[in-house]
């Protein structure tokens, strides 16, 4: 079974920092592209960042690059999102997604982290 | 980037009916579009593929259709269980783009 569990989330102030972790079981993690898609309380869904397999390539939304990083570890089944310089428009619920095929949609989500950035 | 507009923005629906949702892409996006329900307090989940590919697990009332700039999602007897928000959404190019939603309220 496919399980995604993402930690890290809380409230900070604006401009300070935070890094989610997402935690990936029941397949194999390094086989899989990699993505953070956010929600904003009671809003939509926000394509965040995505990373290859291999982590050798990322990719970002002109609202996120510059200030967030998608990284992994393969070694430890890990996906990580370390967000700078957080706004209160990055306020939101973070999902870590598997890829499907290549790259193109999300076939597994996580619970979600929420993140708050409020002085 | 693509937009996608989704419509209606909310659908009553009675239990039992086939509905349709659709959804529009301000350019081509050949059929790399896909479409997640998210219930109430829930992650979405992936129920269409490719616009029109079947999902391992969903229902089998659930269909889509289209290709280029007009898709549509379809219900097939609609049951209470599916009363929630539909998103669609495009990897065709980049930055991957979701529509704002449509949700299925009880008439």
């Amino acid at each position: 079974e496919v399980q995604l569990v993402e930690t890290g989330g809380g409230l900070v102030q604006p401009g300070r920092s935070l890094k989610l972790s997402c935690v990936a079981s029941g397949f194999t993690f390094n086989n899989y592209w990699m993505s953070w898609t956010r929600q904003a309380p009671g809003k939509g869904l926000e394509w965040v960042a995505s990373i290859t397999n291999s982590g050798g390539s990322t990719y970002y939304p002109d609202s996120v690059k510059g200030r967030f990083t998608i990284s992994r570890d393969n070694a430890q089944n890990t996906l990580y999102l370390q967000m700078n310089s957080l706004r209160s428009e990055d306020t939101a619920t973070y999902y870590c997604t598997r890829d499907g095929t290549y790259a193109s949609y999300f076939d597994y989500w996580g619970q979600g982290v929420m993140v708050t950035v409020s002085s | 980037d693509v937009v996608l507009t989704q419509s209606p923005a909310t659908l009553s629906v009675t239990p039992g009916e086939r509905i349709s949702l659709s959804c529009r892409a301000s350019e081509s996006v050949d059929t790399y579009l896909h479409w997640y329900q998210q219930k109430p307090n829930e992650s979405p989940r992936l129920l269409i593929k490719y616009a029109s590919q079947s999902i391992s697990g969903i229902p089998s009332r659930f269909s889509g259709s289209g290709s280029g700039t007009d898709f549509t999602l379809s219900i097939n007897g609609v049951e209470l269980e599916d009363l929630s928000i539909y998103y669609c959404q495009q990897g065709n190019s980049l930055p991957y783009t979701f529509g704002a939603g449509t949700k299925l309220e009880l008439k």
